[in-house]
């Protein structure tokens, strides 16, 4: 489809495994945002790519925490040593610069 | 710092009612406002926004106005219906060159037939 797709959909794993969530944005959005979302709350901002380069990761909350985008399109979303707090819905948007952020539909992490 | 306030849910309501969903915001500068939507099993949608204040932004039959006296952006429909049913999230962008959006908690909306 022509919107942004994430993956897995749903990923369980156990506590001090290692995690990576990819991100697929819409063909040509030059900007993808990372977002987490825990049970009852708003998404909370992660980090923002413009192109290749990380332009803000103001919101990664640790350094367990690592996100790339080499080729300017695909991203991946990288968790070390999972914590059970970092049980959420992790989301990916993508935009044209300055534009409508259009999300995918999450990608659902339990870490038991 | 830059925050979104909005009503606690669930709001529980009959179809053709009227609908008002309360937010608040605090930033620093000149936001933009938006409401996103989030159907059963589907991803974050933009329902609408306001960039600037006294602007109204409309899709669907919602509204909402920018007040900027009042720090507000409350989320209207005169009637609504069972496929309305959604969670809503009141959301602001402070910064026009990240577009970053700081979003609310999020209302859960139930309209019962």
């Amino acid at each position: 489809g022509a919107g942004v797709s994430q993956t897995p959909s749903n990923k369980v794993t156990e506590k001090g495994k290692y995690v990576e969530l990819r991100c697929d944005p819409i063909s040509g959005h030059t900007a993808l945002y990372w977002y987490r979302q825990s049970l009852g709350q708003g998404p909370e901002f992660l980090i923002y790519f413009q192109g290749t380069g990380a332009a803000d990761d103001s919101g990664l909350p640790n350094d367990r925490f690592f996100a790339v985008r080499p080729e300017g399109s695909v991203s991946t979303l990288k968790i070390q040593r999972t914590e059970r707090g970092d049980s959420a819905v992790y989301l990916c948007a993508s935009s044209e610069t300055g534009g409508e952020l259009f999300f995918g539909e999450g990608s659902r992490l339990t870490v038991l | 710092g830059n925050s979104v306030t909005q009503m606690e849910g669930p709001v529980t309501l009959s179809e053709e009612a009227f609908l008002t969903i309360n937010c608040t915001y605090t930033a620093t500068g000149y936001p933009s406002l938006f409401w996103y939507v989030q159907y059963p099993g589907e991803g974050l949608q933009l329902l609408l926004k306001a960039t600037k204040a006294d602007d109204k932004g409309s899709n669907k039959g919602f509204e909402a106005t920018y007040r900027k006296e009042t720090t507000s952006f409350h989320l209207e429909k005169g009637s609504v219906q069972v496929s309305d049913s959604a969670v809503y999230f009141c959301a602001l962008s402070v910064s026009g060159a990240t577009n970053k959006l700081i979003f609310g908690t999020g209302t859960l909306l139930a309209v019962q037939p």
